[in-house]
């Protein structure tokens, strides 16, 4: 079946570090792929997504870059904040479900 | 204008137990989905629902089951609850035409 994959957490940084979180999916009809970010006792918020190959998701400094070549949309920030501590998920909609990744917990240190 | 919206956030529930949870979708959308997450995991699709009828099923067994209402809300039900059972449950919604997933806050299941 379909199957979204990233890394395993947990991921710790110093603030100001760059942040990048690996992500691969299953090529199966070319899905379109999100981040979402999930922060402690709350749902899943959108973070970013791409719709198709080579297209650029961005939002509040985060990027993922969709390629096809790879199967990957991985994660990055130039410059992480201890805002951003939180769970991050990577997720593709296949059909018209979404197939979500394990999750990576994210803790930045001040 | 509100998101999706769940009810209740919390409840406690003993093993053997039959639970309800409950989605209002966001104003224009017309299908709902549901997700199991269980702790430290990522949602699992466990079905959608689009013209009060069950579009999609997840490997969910049939001890859950829902319905969607004239007015697009949502209900989970789970019959004999399992202490597996225990995990957020995720509500989203989306329009027919175009992008919009939106997802809820969830409803937090405990089973003891």
């Amino acid at each position: 079946g379909n199957s979204v994959t990233q890394m395993e957490g947990p991921v710790t940084l110093s603030e100001e570090a760059f942040l990048t979180i690996n992500c691969t999916y299953t090529a199966t009809g070319y899905p379109s792929l999100f981040w979402y970010v999930q922060y402690p006792g709350e749902g899943l918020q959108l973070l970013l997504k791409a719709t198709k190959a080579d297209d650029k998701g961005s939002n509040k400094g985060f990027e993922a870059t969709y390629r096809k070549e790879t199967t990957s949309f991985h994660l990055e920030k130039g410059s992480v904040q201890v805002s951003d501590s939180a769970v991050y998920f990577c997720a593709g909609i296949y059909g018209q479900n979404f197939v979500f990744g394990p999750g990576t917990r994210l803790s930045v240190l001040p | 204008d509100a998101g999706v919206t769940q009810s209740p956030t919390h409840l406690i529930k003993t093993r053997g137990q039959q639970v309800t949870l409950r989605c209002s979708p966001k104003s224009g959308h017309d299908t709902v989905s549901w997700y199991q997450q269980a702790l430290g995991q990522g949602p699992q699709f466990i079905f959608q629902y689009y013209e009060e009828e069950e579009r999609q099923r997840g490997n969910f067994p049939d001890r859950f089951s829902g319905h969607q209402f004239p007015n697009y809300s949502s209900e989970l039900n789970v019959n004999a609850l399992l202490l597996g059972d225990s995990a957020l449950y995720l509500c989203a919604s989306s329009p027919t035409v175009g992008y919009g997933y939106t997802f809820g806050s969830g409803t937090r299941l405990t089973v003891v």
